[in-house]
């Protein structure tokens, strides 16, 4: 199975600044096939990202995510108050599919 | 636009079944190319994807509950369904159910709300 590992664990910011996460896989993930999801207190998730790089329909563009290898980014342009949420990294590239264990990012 | 709706007993006791139903509104589950998943989250933790089923039966599972777990569809009342047998207390968790990307792209795309699950006597 594939393990994701995400960091940092927690990320304190302001609003306005940017934010960027990282998912590393532990082996290749095929055709990048990592998507990213945020979550919210009592929600569901959303998906932002799919393909590493595309965003989900509705999704803004101060979201983006990029992948070099077994390394994957994703990355907030510029925080806005209702972003402050856990996001995580998805691999649909290998069966199981996995997830990572998440990064909170918190206002500081 | 297609939303999903969890539902099923919010209490079970431990070495019973577990049984959710997920119910898709807004679009088709027999007329579409997705894959249908459950997910399971315990609180404060992250994310297990449990298995998934396509409208034709074809079903595939997470390798560590493949031996507890059954994926069901029943197409002319658009749902399916989890079954999780022999639970105990660390099978308690919000169960979510939700629609992958076309043609087993396997990113999850809507999600339904979630139902919490409690294993306990």
């Amino acid at each position: 199975e594939i393990v994701l590992t995400q960091s940092p664990g927690t990320l304190s910011l302001s609003p306005g600044e940017r934010a960027t996460l990282s998912c590393r896989a532990s082996q290749s993930v095929p055709s990048s096939y990592l998507a990213w999801y945020q979550q919210k207190p009592g929600q569901a998730p959303r998906l932002l990202i799919y393909g590493a790089s595309s965003r989900a329909t509705g999704i803004p563009d101060r979201f983006s995510g990029s992948a070099s290898g077994t390394d994957f980014s994703f990355t907030i342009s510029r925080l806005e108050p209702e972003d402050f949420a856990v996001y995580y990294c998805q691999q649909y590239g290998g069966s199981p599919w996995t997830f990572g264990q998440g990064t909170k990012v918190e206002i500081k | 636009q297609v939303q999903l709706q969890e539902s099923g007993p919010g209490l079970v006791k431990p070495s019973q079944t577990l049984s959710l139903t997920c119910t898709v509104s807004g679009g088709s589950i027999s007329s579409g190319s997705h894959y249908w998943t459950w997910i399971r989250q315990p609180a404060g933790k992250g994310l297990e994807w449990i298995g998934r089923i396509y409208r034709n039966g074809n079903t595939a599972y997470n390798p560590s509950l493949k031996t507890r777990v059954t994926i069901s569809v029943d197409t002319s009342k658009n749902q399916f369904s989890l079954k999780l047998s022999s639970v105990t207390a660390a099978d308690t968790a919000v169960y979510y159910c939700a629609r992958e990307g076309l043609l087993g792209s396997g990113w999850f795309d809507p999600w339904g709300q979630g139902t919490l699950v409690t294993v306990s006597s």
